[in-house]
């Protein structure tokens, strides 16, 4: 069936450079997409979404954009910092209460 | 109150045990949630409780039964389970409709059959 992937299933940044995280999505009926930030023995926590009809939004030092012609969206980190070293989940919302995440990728800051 | 409280928050069993773990929000959301994360993998979506009423089963094994109570409390029953079923189980609630669709986690449980 259609999935949600991603590129890279790790990532290594330098403090303070920004990073960069990579998702495929496949199913054109997907109108809603969030970023996870899962750390280790924790729970997914939210990051930041975006609706189908945005192609771009942005937070506190991060930045959720949306190619709906590529089927891509990706994540960017501003200013990475040591905490933000977890796996990051891409989620798309196929219809009301159906949520399915991407493989994940492993973000490690150096310091 | 933007938690989600699942407990135990681990659980070891053998084989032949009866079990239940148990999820509970105070966000008045209406949608809830179990998913089953193994190692290094995503979560992936077992059952989705909409309005109290099963709105998604993902053709999971019968040993694993949902349930839910009342619109703030969630419960995954297990049975007969076999080792291949250790994991961490993920519970979550959303909102059904409307805007600010996210959904939130609980810690989750990790469960070890043997």
């Amino acid at each position: 069936g259609e999935s949600v992937g991603l590129h890279l299933p790790t990532l290594s940044v330098q403090e303070g450079d920004n990073s960069i995280i990579n998702c495929a999505y496949s199913n054109s009926a997907s109108d809603y997409f969030i970023w996870y930030k899962q750390e280790s023995g924790k729970g997914p926590q939210f990051i930041i979404d975006i609706r189908s009809n945005m192609d771009k939004r942005q937070g506190q030092r991060v930045t959720v954009l949306l190619n709906k012609t590529v089927k891509h969206l990706s994540l960017q980190i501003a200013a990475t910092q040591p905490g933000d070293s977890a796996v990051y989940f891409c989620a798309e919302r196929v219809s009301n209460n159906d949520m399915r995440f991407g493989a994940g990728t492993r973000l490690t800051v150096k310091p | 109150d933007t938690e989600v409280t699942q407990t135990p928050k681990h659980l070891v069993m053998g084989m032949t045990n009866k079990k239940s773990l148990k999820c509970e929000q105070h966000m008045g959301h209406r949608a809830m949630y179990w998913y089953k994360q193994k190692a290094k993998k995503p979560p992936e979506l077992m059952f989705v409780y909409s309005y109290e009423k099963l709105s998604i089963n993902e053709s999971v094994p019968s040993r694993f039964s949902p349930e839910c109570p009342n619109s703030s409390l969630l419960n995954l029953h297990l049975h007969a389970l076999q080792p291949e079923d250790s994991a961490l189980y993920l519970c979550a609630s959303s909102q059904d409709t409307g805007g600010g669709r996210e959904a939130f986690f609980g810690q989750g449980t990790r469960l070890t059959v043997v």
